[in-house]
């Protein structure tokens, strides 16, 4: 079993739609959990971190379930522009070593 | 905010010969540097952990002969692929942790295609 695991999609939704990926962990014992956005052929960059209470930026809501080991990332009101891939990325220690989901493609379309 | 610069951001080499990769740390000191490796169509993989002034660590898999990682000073981590192969092909992606706050920045990658 992969330590991240995601639905790798494609998530196809037209625009205005809201649209929501699930991503479960498989270590108990991970600290730290976040959501990145990569665009094609480019880095990936840190959407929103998870935090336990969950938490909102914007058309974006991050939940994390401990109990059951998942994360959750809702987008509202989807535009073109966030079609990307959105990877969970895990934190299992203190140390910065970061393990990351194989990617939810989500396409929006007009 | 902080800035994580990779060069090149594209090579094209020939089998057998060695590619080297830089990863800065544009406006921070990062004790710490990450490598990873990302197929098309795949996740990022984290290929080893590079300390400031010892030796990286290695994940499982990666031969640490073939990636060679230096990370001489607080700024600057390089990564040779030696006697490169079709195989080796990818995009390498480097990212940085700030001193004292752990926060973590991702270069803007490396895409490598051996001829």
């Amino acid at each position: 079993r992969k330590e991240v695991e995601q639905d790798p999609g494609p998530f196809n939704v037209p625009e205005g739609a809201t649209v929501a990926f699930n991503c479960t962990y498989s270590n108990s014992a991970s600290q730290s959990f976040f959501w990145y956005r990569q665009d094609c052929r480019k880095e990936p960059k840190l959407l929103m971190s998870v935090y336990s209470s969950g938490n909102e930026d914007g058309r974006f809501t991050a939940q994390l379930n401990r109990a059951s080991q998942y994360i959750s990332l809702l987008i509202r009101d989807s535009k073109l522009s966030d079609s990307a891939t959105y990877l969970c990325v895990v934190n299992i220690n203190a140390g910065n070593m970061l393990t990351f989901g194989g990617g939810t493609r989500l396409m929006v379309k007009p | 905010g902080a800035v994580v610069s990779q060069h090149p951001s594209r090579v094209i080499c020939k089998s057998g010969t060695s590619v080297k990769i830089e990863c800065r740390s544009l406006d921070f000191q990062a004790t710490t540097m990450f490598w990873y490796r990302q197929f098309p169509k795949q996740s990022l993989m984290l290929m080893a952990t590079s300390n400031e002034g010892s030796k990286a660590t290695y994940e499982q898999g990666v031969e640490k002969d073939k990636f060679l990682i230096n990370h001489a000073s607080l700024t600057l981590s390089t990564l040779t692929v030696t006697s490169a192969h079709p195989e080796d092909s990818s995009f390498y992606i480097c990212s940085a942790s700030v001193i004292n706050t752990g926060e973590l920045f991702f270069g803007e990658g490396s895409r490598l295609t051996v001829l």
